[in-house]
């Protein structure tokens, strides 16, 4: 079985500072990695996803992650966050030969001006 | 609009009564998921469907929940005898063939039970 960890529920940034989300996963499998945004009373957004090769991964909106084997990461990062990046981020994986998501517990990320 | 589709958005009922939420995928999309979150948790997931069939319940609570996704029309997931602890929002999800793909998610069905 997988599991995420998100390790912060919340994260404070100023308006055009940099930001960082941290996941870490277990799984006894290859798995593909993926980051989701929620905004108040929505669905999930899709920003990028891993599923093999380089280790870092482009998404919209400006946002990035590294996937990391060794260390079982994949974090996201935006060098510099607006406040329309408020919402919540919520880090998942699937087995690559599977269909359904782990989540993580999500981050809500508070962009204050 | 080309988006997963869920309806309705809010759904209220009484302890005991029926809850019936819909859900038609992405055109061109044969594959369907459902997840719950519940407050202040993340989306866990419940049960994975194709056109008639139920590929993966494992998250499928074992009494009064059920779900299908027939030939013609969208999924349905269907609460029986409804509780206050069924009160979550409910999220489906539809992707295309391979596990590659990633899944869309729709802006779920906010259920309250009063």
């Amino acid at each position: 079985a997988q599991s995420v960890t998100q390790l912060d529920s919340q994260v404070p940034v100023f308006e055009e500072a940099p930001v960082e989300l941290r996941c870490n996963y277990s799984s006894s499998v290859s798995v593909y990695l993926f980051w989701y945004v929620q905004y108040p009373n929505q669905g999930l957004q899709l920003l990028l996803k891993y599923l093999s090769g380089s280790t870092l991964v482009k998404g919209i909106n400006g946002f990035e992650a590294e996937f990391n084997k060794s260390q079982t990461s994949f974090h996201l990062r935006k060098p510099s966050v607006h406040i329309s990046d408020t919402a919540e981020y919520f880090c998942a994986v699937t087995k690559a030969a599977g269909n359904k998501l782990t989540f993580g517990g999500g981050t809500r990320v508070l962009v204050k001006p | 609009n080309a988006g997963v589709m869920q309806n309705p958005r809010h759904l209220v009922r009484r302890r005991g009564q029926e809850a019936r939420l819909r859900c038609s995928p992405m055109k061109g999309h044969s594959h369907v998921y459902w997840y719950r979150q519940l407050p202040e948790e993340g989306l866990k997931f419940m049960v994975y469907l194709q056109k008639e069939n139920i590929i993966d319940e494992s998250g499928m609570p074992k009494e009064r929940f059920s779900a299908e996704f027939p030939k013609e029309g969208p999924s349905i997931l269907r609460i029986q005898q409804v509780v206050r602890g069924d009160s979550a929002a409910y999220f489906c999800a539809s992707s295309n063939i391979g596990t590659e793909q990633p899944q869309h998610f729709g802006d779920g069905t906010r259920l309250s039970i009063l």
